[in-house]
């Protein structure tokens, strides 16, 4: 049972550069979510997907753009890599409303020069 | 909006208890959630529990929860050097959200 996973695990862009990072969980989860992770500061929600069909801003969405592309499937793209946005990008699912608890990737750990 | 602290380190010996505090402030919270990471690794759940309950015993790991005063912990009992890790509290806000303290980091002494 694989769970949630990500790719890639490790990326180093150039500034300016393009990116998707893939994200498929295999648990039937109807809500998928994308953080990023920085040193002292925990994880912060970029975007979220309640239900297939539907995205929603979190805490920091500037700078990317995510698509619940089924029900498995959420990528979340950078469109013009900035240094600030080197950082260690979890995706996690859940059922959804009912509370249950979010699982999560091992991460995609991201480097922009 | 919501805020969930806890501290940034603790340090205990092998075979001691650890307890790692969180204190929240979303009073209509209703689960709340540990997790643990671990070098490299992604989050993985340790245990939850539900704002109607004050304890929750899973083998060696043990949740209270105040809702008076918005404080839950996580007792960690014989620790392990395999116990090292950082430790997040999570709180649900709203049906979607879910927000995490900034972790405290766990290192057990042999």
């Amino acid at each position: 049972n694989a769970g949630v996973t990500q790719t890639p695990k490790f990326q180093v862009l150039k500034t300016g550069q393009s990116m998707t990072l893939q994200c498929a969980q295999d648990m039937n989860h109807n809500s998928m979510y994308w953080y990023r992770q920085d040193p002292g500061m925990g994880l912060r929600l970029i975007y979220y997907s309640a239900s297939e069909g539907t995205t929603d801003k979190g805490e920091v969405p500037n700078g990317y753009n995510v698509s619940r592309l089924n029900k498995r499937e959420f990528s979340l793209r950078l469109e013009s890599a900035a240094p600030s946005q080197t950082s260690v990008y979890f995706c996690a699912s859940s059922e959804g409303p009912t509370g249950q608890p979010q699982h999560f990737g091992d991460g995609t750990r991201l480097s922009i020069l | 909006g919501e805020d969930v602290e806890q501290s940034l380190f603790l340090s205990v010996r092998e075979g001691d208890s650890s307890v790692i505090n969180c204190t929240y402030t979303d009073s209509s919270s209703t689960y709340l959630y540990w997790y643990k990471q671990e070098p490299g690794a992604g989050l993985q759940l340790l245990t939850y529990i539900f704002s109607n309950m004050d304890m929750k015993q899973d083998q060696r790991l043990t949740v209270l929860l105040n809702k008076k005063d918005k404080h839950l912990s996580l007792r960690i009992a014989d620790t392990q050097t395999g116990d090292s890790a950082i430790y997040f509290c999570a709180e649900r806000e709203g049906t979607y959200k879910y927000i995490f303290g900034t972790g405290t980091r766990l290192k057990v002494l042999a």
